[in-house]
């Protein structure tokens, strides 16, 4: 069983709408979850992290946790084509273990 | 800040030759993770240092591997006996929280 799971995809959403990405996590004990975005080729860069339930907003993105559901998603607002990406969730169970998913594919179609 | 190096960017091996990796943290990084990616998976966790000390490593980790940190700055990754399936991207971060920055990764090919 998967510890974090997320839809391959790919997501496909036209330009300027909200993309909206989803991920669950096995571990009712984890602490700490952490969006990372990877484009084709290129090495993950932290996005956004967010550590209590509630949104967590930062520019066109917005974190959202909710630990009785287990489940984080991320919203990106006025999707541009430069963000089609590979979005990646990490959980992180208070060790020092980072566990990733295995990302969405998001396409932004001009 | 210089951002996370790793070297060599791409190596290419025959199966059963040994290769070593070496990352270059952020200066004043006091964590550096090894992580290893296939196509179409995410990173996947290989073992952490916090300075000098190696505080966790993956079951997943074979003997064949082992990772050093000797002064709690750079790092070497080993992989001895190289076989088709280490074939990977090698992926180095390093943080001072749990926020981590990623190098641009090793790709092995192993043939």
């Amino acid at each position: 069983q998967k510890e974090v799971e997320q839809n391959s995809g790919p997501l496909s959403v036209p330009e300027g709408a909200i993309a909206s990405l989803n991920c669950t996590y096995s571990d009712r004990g984890s602490q700490s979850f952490f969006w990372y975005r990877q484009y084709s080729g290129k090495s993950p860069e932290l996005i956004m992290s967010i550590y209590s339930n509630g949104d967590k907003e930062d520019g066109r993105f917005t974190a959202q946790l909710n630990k009785a559901s287990q489940y984080v998603s991320l919203l990106i607002r006025d999707s541009q084509p430069s963000d089609s990406a590979t979005y990646l969730c990490a959980v992180n169970s208070g060790t020092y273990k980072y566990i990733f998913g295995t990302g969405t594919r998001l396409k932004v179609l001009a | 800040d210089t951002g996370v190096s790793q070297d060599p960017r791409h190596k290419i091996t025959k199966r059963g030759q040994n290769v070593t990796f070496r990352c270059d943290p952020i200066s004043e990084h006091n964590r550096l993770y090894w992580y290893r990616q296939t196509l179409g998976q995410g990173p996947e966790f290989l073992t952490y240092f916090q300075n000098e000390a190696q505080l966790e490593k993956s079951r997943l980790l074979s003997d064949r591997f082992s990772a050093e940190r000797p002064k709690g700055s750079f790092s070497t990754l080993e992989i001895q006996r190289t076989e088709q399936g280490d074939s990977a991207m090698y992926l180095c971060a390093s943080g001072r929280t749990d926020t981590q920055y990623f190098g641009p990764g090793t790709r092995l090919t192993v043939l």
